[in-house]
């Protein structure tokens, strides 16, 4: 079954940094893949999604994500971060019908 | 604009308690879905509604009923309630089970089990 892993927990930046969110996926052909954020006390929204094409994906709130099949990776970047952009972040996939997550990365924003 | 809308937001039960978390969505959407958050697991499929009448189990659906009552309302029942099951439950739903479709959740019901 496909599955996708984060493997950073917790990541701390400061504001007008850039950002790198980790995300690496098992599976052999090509997966779709997605990145949700999830503000404090709220319900998940979706980001970006890649289904197939071009490899670097444009989000909302300035976020891009790029597939690398060598690496069997989809990060998460943003070139400069904003204080409200602390929140944890999901990657998912698809398996078996249903999207599944991996463990999230929460993100903090240095003043 | 309500859109996925989840009731109630914070409960507190104790073991062998039942209850039922509500969930509500108002984008005329097919499928729905339970999801549990705990630290460090990310989210796990409970249970999900491809369609009105149709339910099917998730990765984790052991303690747990569903019920999809109509197109808009699908709820989710703890018959006898374990600390085990403390957790934020979430609501989602979308137009249909493809890969297409994204997902829009509601803002969570944060339940604690003592």
């Amino acid at each position: 079954a496909q599955s996708v892993t984060q493997p950073d927990i917790h990541i701390t930046v400061s504001e007008g940094a850039s950002l790198e969110l980790r995300c690496n996926y098992s599976y052999g052909a090509t997966p779709y893949l997605f990145w949700y954020v999830q503000s404090p006390g709220q319900g998940l929204q979706l980001l970006l999604k890649y289904f197939s094409g071009d490899t670097l994906v444009q989000g909302i709130k300035g976020f891009e994500a790029e597939f690398k099949r060598s690496q069997s990776s989809f990060n998460l970047r943003k070139p400069s971060v904003h204080w409200s952009d602390a929140a944890e972040y999901f990657c998912a996939t698809p398996s078996r019908g249903k999207l599944i997550f991996g463990q999230g990365t929460e993100l903090s924003v240095k003043p | 604009n309500a859109g996925v809308t989840q009731t109630p937001k914070f409960q507190v039960l104790k073991t062998g308690q039942s209850m039922t978390l509500q969930c509500a969505q108002d984008m005329n959407h097919n499928s729905m879905y339970w999801y549990r958050q705990d630290p460090g697991m990310g989210l796990r499929l409970i249970y999900y509604s491809a369609s009105e009448g149709t339910t099917d189990k998730g990765e984790v659906p052991n303690g747990y009923n569903v019920s999809r009552l109509n197109k808009r309302e699908f709820s989710l029942r703890l018959e006898s309630a374990a600390p085990s099951q403390t957790s934020v439950y979430f609501c989602a739903s979308n137009r249909d089970t493809s890969y297409n479709s994204p997902l829009h959740f509601g803002n969570g019901t944060r339940l604690t089990v003592t």
